[in-house]
């Protein structure tokens, strides 16, 4: 049974570019969230998708946006990077359904660098 | 002030101690607690899930949650080596389960 699982593993761009991450969710779960975790720091929630709709956000600005496509999975896009987006992007799926046992498996993560 | 606050660490222990490693919070809210593992450059791996007060245990672990002070812990019993990695804690309220609030983690090294 696949677990999560984000390409690419690690990326490079520079300041001002823009970056799609994706994300496949764990086999039978419809529902995947990102978080960005930056060195040292636990993760934070940038959003959710929940039947290929943004069912909540975190504090991201709108430069962070996503989409979720009919076999679940999902890409996290970033526009004008810059430094302070460095940082490992998590993608985690859960059943979304039923909020009391929504318990969400993280993939590996995609490790952004901008210079 | 932090919503989740967790001591950074590092907290080094001989193999086969007795670790206990805490949260706090402030928004009394939350409803699920949940405990995860990660090690170096590596996605959170989920050990516990807790609804509300009480006890769970699973294995080596167990994990505690007192609502009344805001306070949660995880114990790892006869620790060992491979049990070297940082561990977050989660928690969610009712109303937003789907958003996942961390800690900022505690690194745990276990000396052989």
């Amino acid at each position: 049974d696949a677990g999560v699982t984000q390409s690419p593993t690690h990326l490079i761009k520079t300041r001002g570019q823009q970056v799609t991450l994706r994300c496949s969710p764990k086999s039978g779960h419809d529902t995947v969230s990102w978080y960005q975790q930056a060195l040292g720091q636990g993760p934070q929630f940038i959003f959710q998708y929940y039947e290929e709709e943004e069912r909540q956000r975190g504090n991201f600005p709108d430069r962070f946006s996503g989409h979720q496509f009919p076999n679940y999975s999902s890409e996290l896009n970033v526009n004008a990077l810059l430094l302070g987006d460095s940082a490992l992007y998590l993608c985690a799926s859960s059943l979304g359904a039923d909020q009391s046992t929504d318990t969400q498996y993280f993939g590996p993560g995609t490790r952004l660098t901008v210079l | 002030q932090k919503e989740v606050e967790q001591d950074p660490g590092p907290l080094s222990v001989p193999e086969g101690a007795i670790v206990s490693l805490n949260c706090t919070y402030s928004n009394s809210a939350f409803q699920y607690f949940m405990w995860y593992r990660q090690y170096s450059r590596k996605g959170p791996e989920l050990l516990m899930y807790t609804y509300s007060s009480g006890n769970k245990e699973d294995g080596r672990f167990t994990a505690q949650v007192d609502k009344s002070s805001k306070y949660i812990s995880l114990f790892i019993r006869d620790s060992q080596p491979s049990d070297s990695a940082t561990y977050l804690c989660a928690m969610s309220s009712w109303d937003s389960s789907y958003k996942l609030i961390f800690g900022s983690g505690t690194r745990l090294l276990v000396r052989p």
